[in-house]
């Protein structure tokens, strides 16, 4: 068990819609990342928080977005959701603002149809 | 862009066999993070190494960073079913607050 939690850990859903994935960093750590990951695209980051700030932005689409809250824990918002988008999402903490030594979440595996 | 590239991809091997999994980049990387992940589960970090030509060791799993911190390589003696999993590599960059850049991991499958 890494300290992170992610809820839910399957979510089906249709076109179209909008859903919200929820991340509790470990106790103590800062810093919460977001991963999506398919089987032909690999673990691809999407966005950092550190403190409650936007850190860093990778790929991710403007239909998502994301935020940490003051108690550190996060939300993923996906929005106008594709069949594309059904993946693995993944939320990591570590104790700093750098990448250094992540712990990744179980997981949510979201499925458009 | 910073890329890591995982060979090989698939490996299917006996157990008791000692196999080496490679992570190679053409860019530097100020630490260099192993992973392992099973189905349906998130990665798991297994050791961070820092230091080019750094050799760290974890039971029958050895891992060694290039000496230019461009490449990692991940050495599993006598492999047990227990190994089987995704085994991913992650670069940490080199210029201020950089994103963890992932290869695209070895599937390694051991058969009793």
């Amino acid at each position: 068990d890494s300290g992170v939690t992610q809820t839910p850990k399957h979510l089906i859903t249709a076109t179209g819609q909008r859903v919200t994935l929820r991340c509790s960093p470990r106790s103590g750590d800062l810093s919460v990342y977001w991963y999506q990951q398919s089987l032909d695209q690999g673990l691809q980051f999407l966005i950092q928080y550190y403190n409650g700030e936007e850190r860093a932005k990778g790929n991710i689409l403007e239909r998502f977005s994301a935020q940490q809250f003051p108690d550190l824990h996060s939300e993923l918002n996906l929005s106008s959701l594709e069949l594309g988008d059904s993946a693995l999402y993944f939320c990591a903490s570590s104790r700093a603002g750098d990448s250094y030594e992540q712990y990744f979440g179980p997981g949510t595996r979201l499925t458009v149809t | 862009t910073q890329l890591l590239e995982q060979s090989p991809q698939f490996l299917s091997i006996q157990e008791g066999e000692n196999l080496t999994v490679y992570c190679n980049s053409s860019s530097v990387f100020s630490s260099l993070q192993w992973y392992r992940q099973e189905p349906g589960e998130g990665p798991v970090l297994l050791v961070t190494v820092v230091t080019g030509g750094e050799v760290k060791k974890l039971k029958r799993l050895t891992f060694q960073f290039g000496d230019a911190r461009k490449d990692s390589s991940l050495h599993i003696t006598a492999a047990q079913p227990g190994d089987t999993g995704l085994y991913l590599c992650a670069g940490e960059g080199n210029s201020g607050n950089t994103p963890l850049v992932f290869g695209k991991g070895t599937r390694l499958s051991v058969i009793a």
